[in-house]
């Protein structure tokens, strides 16, 4: 069935430095990605999407790649600040049948980033 | 901008109680969803609805329960509380629309629950 993995946490970050949150996924069809935020107390908001192979998304210095190739969807910021401490999930959308539309979400993955 | 409201943000119940968690979108969307949040476990979809009066069983139905009788309003009923329902309950929603698997879900707050 459709599925997402995506890298356990927690990672901890200086400030600036590179992130890499890693996240994979299982699906039949077209699927679309997402990466969704959550901060501390808060619900879910989307950080940004995908809806076909080879697109990027991006969104507040944040970026990934939708790759079929190697069923990827990698979350990538090139210098993290304090304000990005939070939880992020990977997600699919399957395209088809009676769950056209719900979410399959990965674990989460915990970003604690220090000054 | 859309707006999800959960009626609760913490919410203690003893078990046995028969316990609503209400939410309600403001947006028009024919989707909505209820999930609950674990540590290490990420989220799980309990219930969603595509439409008023119309629901869909999830991946952990067992224990709950849903009503749907207006568009904008989701509710997840507790039918007998148990202290393995303790957990972060999430609400969604989202359009159906021609952009199917590419509408994004909107979520609102959360209600933190603990049975006793």
């Amino acid at each position: 069935g459709d599925s997402v993995t995506q890298m356990e946490g927690p990672v901890t970050l200086s400030e600036e430095a590179f992130l890499t949150i890693n996240c994979t996924y299982t699906a039949t069809g077209y699927p679309s990605l997402f990466w969704y935020v959550q901060y501390p107390g808060e619900g879910l908001q989307l950080l940004l999407k995908a809806t076909k192979a080879d697109d990027k998304g991006s969104n507040k210095g944040f970026e990934a790649t939708y790759r079929k190739e190697t069923t990827s969807f990698h979350l990538e910021k090139g210098s993290v600040q304090v304000s990005d401490s939070a939880v992020y999930f990977c997600a699919l959308s399957t395209d088809r049948g009676s769950t056209l539309g719900r979410l399959y979400f990965g674990r989460g993955t915990q970003l604690t980033v220090w000054p | 901008d859309v707006k999800v409201t959960q009626s609760s943000r913490y919410l203690v119940k003893r078990t046995g109680e028969k316990v609503f968690l209400e939410c309600v979108q403001d947006m028009d969307h024919e989707n909505m969803f209820w999930y609950r949040q674990d540590p290490g476990l990420g989220l799980r979809l309990i219930y969603f609805s595509y439409d008023v009066k119309m629901k869909e069983k999830g991946d952990i139905p067992e224990g709950y329960s849903v009503s749907r009788e207006k568009k904008e309003r989701f509710s997840l009923i507790l039918e007998s509380a148990s202290t393995n329902q303790t957990s972060m309950y999430l609400c969604a929603s989202s359009l159906l629309g021609a952009g199917g698997p590419r509408e994004t879900q909107y979520f609102g707050p959360g209600t933190r629950l603990l049975v006793l």
